[in-house]
C-alpha cells in the first residue's frame, strides 16, 4: 500500500517567517494531495490540495507544489502569523479523491511572537 | 446545522470490554470513514464505507467493526480483541465522485481503556 512520510516532525518559525514542509509518497499512482490542518483540540480541516496534473496551487499565503517525478509534495506558509500554529498532515490518494486517505504523520508548527 | 456528530467525546472502557462509538452526519454524504490518532502517527485508516450496507477494511481494521444500515450513520465497535484501543478516534465524510477532495471531520472521540 501506500506509504507517506513527513517531515520535519516539529517546526518552530518566527512570526512573518515562511514555513515549509515536505512529504514524500511511495505509490507513483497516487494523484490526489491534500493538506489539513488541525488546531489544538480541534477537528482537521482541508487547507489546499493538488492533483498529479499541476505542479503548483496558490492560496493566498500558502502553496502547494509537487514532484511527480521524485515523488514528493511540499507546503509553503508566506508571512506566518500565530494562528498558523497547529498541526498540518500531508496526504495522498490513488483514487484522484479524498477517498482512502493515507496520512502523513504531521508536522507540529509553532509560530512565535 | 449541517456536520458530523461523534459521541461521546470522552470513553472510559475496562478491559475485555466492547464499546461503540457513534458517528451521525447531516451533509447527505455517500461515503464514511472512522480514522485513529495516535501522537506522532498520524491519522490511520480503520475502515470506509461508500455506501449503505457495504463497507471496507482500511489499513488498521483488526479488531473493530463497523456498520452502515443508514446513510447518515456509520458507528464503530471497538472489540475486546484490540490490542491498543486507547486512543482518538475521528469520524468522516465526503461525497463520492469526481473532484471530491475534502474530508468532513467530527470533533473527535477519545478512549481510554483502564
Amino acid at each position: 500500500g501506500e506509504n507517506v512520510e513527513q517531515h520535519p516532525s516539529t517546526l518552530s518559525v518566527q512570526e512573518g517567517d515562511s514555513a515549509v514542509i515536505k512529504c514524500t509518497y511511495s505509490d507513483s499512482a497516487s494523484n490526489y494531495f491534500p493538506w489539513y490542518k488541525q488546531e489544538l483540540g480541534k477537528r482537521p480541516q482541508l487547507i489546499i490540495d493538488i492533483r498529479s496534473n499541476v505542479g503548483e496551487k496558490k492560496d493566498q499565503r500558502i502553496a502547494v507544489t509537487l514532484n511527480k517525478t521524485a515523488k514528493h509534495f511540499s507546503l509553503h506558509i508566506t508571512e506566518t502569523q500565530p494562528e498558523d500554529s497547529a498541526v498540518y498532515f500531508c496526504a495522498a490518494s490513488m483514487s484522484g479523491t479524498a477517498s482512502k486517505l493515507t496520512f502523513g504523520t504531521g508536522t507540529r508548527l509553532q509560530v512565535t511572537l | 446545522d449541517g456536520g458530523i456528530t461523534q459521541s461521546p467525546k470522552y470513553l472510559f472502557r475496562k478491559e475485555g470490554q466492547n464499546v461503540t462509538l457513534s458517528c451521525e452526519q447531516n451533509l447527505n454524504h455517500d461515503a464514511m470513514y472512522w480514522y485513529r490518532q495516535d501522537p506522532g502517527q498520524g491519522l490511520r485508516l480503520i475502515y470506509y464505507s461508500q455506501i449503505v450496507n457495504d463497507f471496507q477494511k482500511g489499513d488498521i481494521a483488526e479488531g473493530y467493526s463497523v456498520s452502515r444500515e443508514k446513510k447518515e450513520s456509520f458507528p464503530l465497535t471497538v472489540t475486546s480483541a484490540q490490542k491498543n484501543p486507547t486512543a482518538f478516534y475521528l469520524c468522516a465524510s465526503n461525497n463520492r465522485g469526481l473532484n471530491t477532495g475534502e474530508l468532513f471531520f467530527g470533533e473527535g472521540s477519545r478512549l481510554t481503556v483502564l
